[in-house]
């Protein structure tokens, strides 16, 4: 069975920075290519952004609102998804999901609340 | 970026009832569409992919149709746990966009 498990939310003040992680299991991670999903309170779900496999390419590909800001990456030995947050901005206060896969998405984390706010 | 409309926001449904919820692309995404379902404070869960293939596990009341930039999903008996928010998603290319999700309400 897949396994996605997120951690690193929290409260950070405008202009912080916040690491969040995401663990695989049951899955091979570094076949896998792995997509954020966020979703602010009361909201719809945004795509932040995707990277794939590194025998693919490893790759990243952004949503125009955090790029240059937030960064994915992988540690394939920890079988371990991040995404750096840098430069928060109240607006990317939100339910953070690591989800594997690009297209459709079969599989999904439980979700990291990271609130932005002074 | 491509944009996603759904259509109605909210819905006011009966169980047993037949429930269909449309999506509109801004363009073309030949059937590149996925369907999801959201309960409260739980992740989405995949209910159907490219535009009708029935993701495993899914009961077969559900279903997906359209192609190129008009889609519906349809749920033919609303079952009590079928109260819940749904959401398209287009992933004919980058950024990968939502719908801003049907909540099905006990009418």
């Amino acid at each position: 069975e897949v396994q996605l498990v997120e951690s690193g939310g929290g409260l950070v003040k405008p202009g912080g920075s916040l690491r969040l992680s995401c663990v695989l299991s049951g899955f091979t991670f570094s076949n896998a290519w792995m997509t954020w999903i966020r979703q602010a309170p009361g909201k719809g779900l945004e795509w932040v952004g995707r990277i794939k496999s590194k025998v693919d390419g490893g790759t990243t590909d952004y949503a125009a609102p955090v790029k240059d800001r937030f960064t994915i990456s992988r540690d394939d030995s920890k079988n371990t998804l991040y995404l750096q947050m840098n430069s928060l901005k109240t607006e990317d206060t939100a339910v953070y999901y690591c989800t594997l896969g690009d297209g459709w998405l079969p599989s999904w984390g439980q979700g990291t609340l990271v609130t932005v706010s002074s | 970026d491509i944009q996603m409309t759904q259509s109605p926001s909210t819905l006011s449904a009966s169980v047993g009832d037949r429930v269909t919820i449309t999506c509109r692309a801004s363009q073309s995404i030949s059937s590149w569409l996925a369907w999801y379902q959201q309960k409260p404070g739980k992740a989405p869960k995949l209910l159907i992919y490219k535009t009708s293939s029935l993701q495993s596990g899914v009961p077969s009341r559900f279903s997906g149709s359209g192609s190129g930039t008009e889609f519906t999903l349809t749920i033919s008996s609303l079952q009590p746990d079928d109260f819940a928010s749904y959401h398209c998603q287009q992933y004919n290319s980058y950024p990968r966009t939502f719908g801003q999700g049907t909540k099905v309400e006990i009418k």
